[in-house]
């Protein structure tokens, strides 16, 4: 596709379980933002890829949090043993150019942990 | 961290400009200064960035203070498309924090017929 998809766009999951959620950036964007949107609230930064690797994992909240890239494309951020507080949606970008370039957002993926 | 500053709130006119301020005081000299809106229950789309000189594009005007420490997104004909949560953010282009996005709190902006 022309833009950034994320799949799926609503997960609900049951307190303890384990989620995957997945990034397929912009073909040829090298770099690739995780972040989260808790209800009525602003963008938190959770981790950012440069091709492959991640320079700055700072923003995951827990080790419970990790996040995958492989073959400088799609990404996959995990969260093991959910808990309520995980419930955001959670938006992933790209740029062809990390950190100057115009970030192209996806949708989201909207978790529910009940 | 750099860190933004914006007003929790403005309101506009329909067919009035609208300056929407961001104060980065600790900006460092590699930092981009992006501009994002937000419309309810989408992502978040770009609308302009700049690192020291203004930008005119076809949606907005970014002005750029000359010590960098604020900028003011100006829309110049607010229409009720325009009614979203505006963000300024700071991308870092170099140094130990490449690529780091921090977020201000966001203007929502309310466009009056």
């Amino acid at each position: 596709g022309a833009g950034v998809s994320q799949s799926p766009s609503n997960k609900v999951t049951e307190k303890g379980k384990d989620v995957e959620l997945r990034c397929d950036p912009i073909s040829g964007h090298t770099a690739l933002y995780w972040y989260r949107q808790s209800l009525g609230q602003g963008l938190e930064f959770l981790i950012y890829f440069q091709g492959n690797s991640a320079p700055d994992k700072s923003g995951l909240p827990s080790d419970r949090f990790s996040a995958e890239r492989t073959g400088g494309s799609v990404s996959t951020l995990t969260i093991q043993r959910t808990q309520q507080e995980d419930s955001a949606v959670y938006l992933c970008a790209s740029s062809l150019v990390g950190g100057e370039g115009e970030l192209f957002f996806g949708e989201g993926s909207r978790l529910t942990v009940l | 961290d750099a860190k933004t500053t914006q007003p929790n709130s403005m309101e506009s006119n329909e067919e009035e400009p609208v300056h929407l301020p961001c104060n980065h005081s600790t900006i460092s000299g590699t930092d981009y200064i992006h501009w994002y809106r937000q419309l309810p229950s989408q992502g978040p789309e770009y609308v302009i960035h700049g690192l020291t000189s203004n930008v005119n594009n076809r949606m907005a005007s970014l002005a750029i203070a000359e010590d960098r420490k604020s900028s003011t997104l100006i829309l110049h004909r607010a229409t009720l498309r325009d009614a979203a949560v505006y963000y300024c953010i700071l991308t870092a282009a170099g140094g130990t924090s490449y690529g780091k996005l921090t977020f201000g709190q966001g203007t929502i902006l309310t466009v009056h017929p």
